[in-house]
């Protein structure tokens, strides 16, 4: 069956980077995008960005000078980075596959998310 | 960016109906999909494409609309349905509404 599993650090302290890692299976990364999307506590949901099926990316505007979204197919992993970090990006971090074939762009399968808190 | 605007949170009895509204700054044509979200839940999709229901979601959710104006509807609304509702376009960089809290009365 579809899962996706997110990994990473659970704590960040400001000014570092934060490296994630998204870890398929169900389904390959060549068929289907996948991406991150982050929840800050009790906040709504912020797209973050997509790697799309041939590996080439896009992301938001707001987070796009600090932020990279690469994958290992081999290994089915996607992974995502950001620099410079700051207690605002203390959010729940999700990757979420999307259909790859007709491009709609909505999220049919979301990983159980990773709690990332940023402090000294 | 393309904003979407929500109504505001809900109060509903089991048994009612309840209609989400989503308003897009711009014409996301259907490209508009909805989410549950329950407490230290992942989001669920429940519609994609304005109005096609998700594989396995009851046919008690229901979405219609184009262009700029969307509506969510559940009908009946059960306990189990108390959550937070996104709607979210990808029509061009995604973005998602800011949540409709359905609250029972």
């Amino acid at each position: 069956q579809v899962q996706l599993k997110e990994s990473g650090p659970g704590l960040v302290q400001p000014s570092q980077t934060l490296s994630l890692t998204c870890t398929v299976s169900g389904f390959s990364l060549t068929s289907y995008h996948v991406s991150w999307v982050r929840q800050p506590p009790g906040k709504g949901l912020e797209w973050m960005g997509v790697i799309w099926t041939g590996g080439s990316t896009a992301y938001n505007s707001l987070l796009k000078s600090r932020l990279s979204i690469s994958r290992d197919i081999s290994k089915s992993q996607v992974f995502l980075k950001m620099n410079s970090l700051q207690t605002e990006d203390t959010a729940t971090y999700y990757c979420a596959r999307e259909e790859g074939l007709y491009n709609s762009g909505y999220f049919d399968y979301w990983g159980q998310g990773v709690m990332v808190t940023v402090s000294s | 960016d393309t904003v979407l605007t929500q109504s505001p949170a809900l109060a509903v009895s089991p048994g009612e109906r309840v209609t989400i509204s989503c308003r897009a700054s711009e014409s996301v044509s259907t490209l508009m999909h909805w989410y549950q979200q329950k407490p230290g839940q992942q989001p669920k999709l429940l519609i994609y494409k304005a109005s096609n229901l998700a594989s396995g979601v009851p046919a008690r959710f229901s979405g219609s609309g184009s262009g700029t104006d969307f509506t969510f509807t559940i009908d009946p609304v059960e306990a189990d349905d108390i959550a937070t509702y996104y709607c979210h376009q990808s029509w061009n960089s995604p973005t998602f509404g800011a949540g409709t809290k359905l609250e029972l009365k």
